[in-house]
């Protein structure tokens, strides 16, 4: 199917484990983002990708690693999970072309206990 | 730093009525996207409406149509005939053509229409 899906869409993990929050996007946008939501703040960004083999820091990076050696692929990586981690996780993509416009997957749930 | 700024934490109108929903921002480029989107309990977010910057004239789509003053660096966003359906949380957010290319996102405001 066309489109940006985020796997899991709820994921609960223990302090400390290591956890990866996949998403893949099938229009071969260039651009690629990572962002969470809490209560409060909003949409904030955790990190965004260019194109392939090219990602940068948002605003709260801290504690999080991403890759993108696929255009597809833009998996996010909890290192050491803590509790301040919990939160929704959304991935969006979006072409630099034409109306900019950017598409988001489902979100993922994650709660770090 | 690239800012968006939404004073409205939550509002509210009756349905059939209309509301401005209102966002500052701030960057220091000249070409850049505004852009609104709503956020349903489902927790999809769908873009509502995109502005380009180099362009005057502001943008309708159907009942939703925003302000955009260039200027003053603000971007409010007018739903009329407000509808049930129109309840979700409301974000808006822009994205510079070059520069750091980030895509930021204000903190959103919660509307609700009454019946």
């Amino acid at each position: 199917d066309a489109g940006i899906t985020q796997s899991p869409r709820y994921k609960i993990t223990e302090t400390g484990r290591q956890v990866t929050l996949m998403c893949h996007q099938t229009w071969s946008h260039s651009y690629m983002f990572w962002y969470r939501q809490d209560l409060g703040h909003g949409l904030r960004l955790i990190y965004y990708s260019a194109a392939a083999d090219i990602t940068d820091k948002g605003e709260v990076p801290d504690g999080y690693v991403v890759s993108r050696s696929k255009t597809e692929n833009f998996p996010l990586t909890l290192e050491s999970a803590t509790r301040s981690q919990t939160s929704v996780y959304f991935c969006a993509s979006s072409e630099r072309r034409g109306r900019n416009e950017a598409f988001f997957g489902q979100g993922t749930r994650l709660t770090v206990v | 730093a690239q800012t968006v700024t939404q004073s409205q934490p939550e509002m509210s109108v009756q349905e059939a009525e209309t509301v401005t929903l209102s966002c500052t921002y701030d960057t220091s480029e000249n070409n850049y996207y505004l852009f609104w989107y709503k956020q349903p309990p489902s927790r999809q977010m769908i873009l509502v409406i995109r502005q380009e910057a180099y362009k005057q004239q502001n943008a309708t789509e159907n009942r939703f149509s925003v302000n955009f003053q260039k200027a003053a660096k603000s971007f409010s966003l007018k739903i009329s005939d407000s509808q049930l359906g129109d309840t979700a949380m409301y974000f808006c957010a822009f994205i510079t053509q070059g520069g750091s290319e980030k895509l930021v996102f204000g903190k959103g405001t919660k509307l609700t229409v009454n019946p």
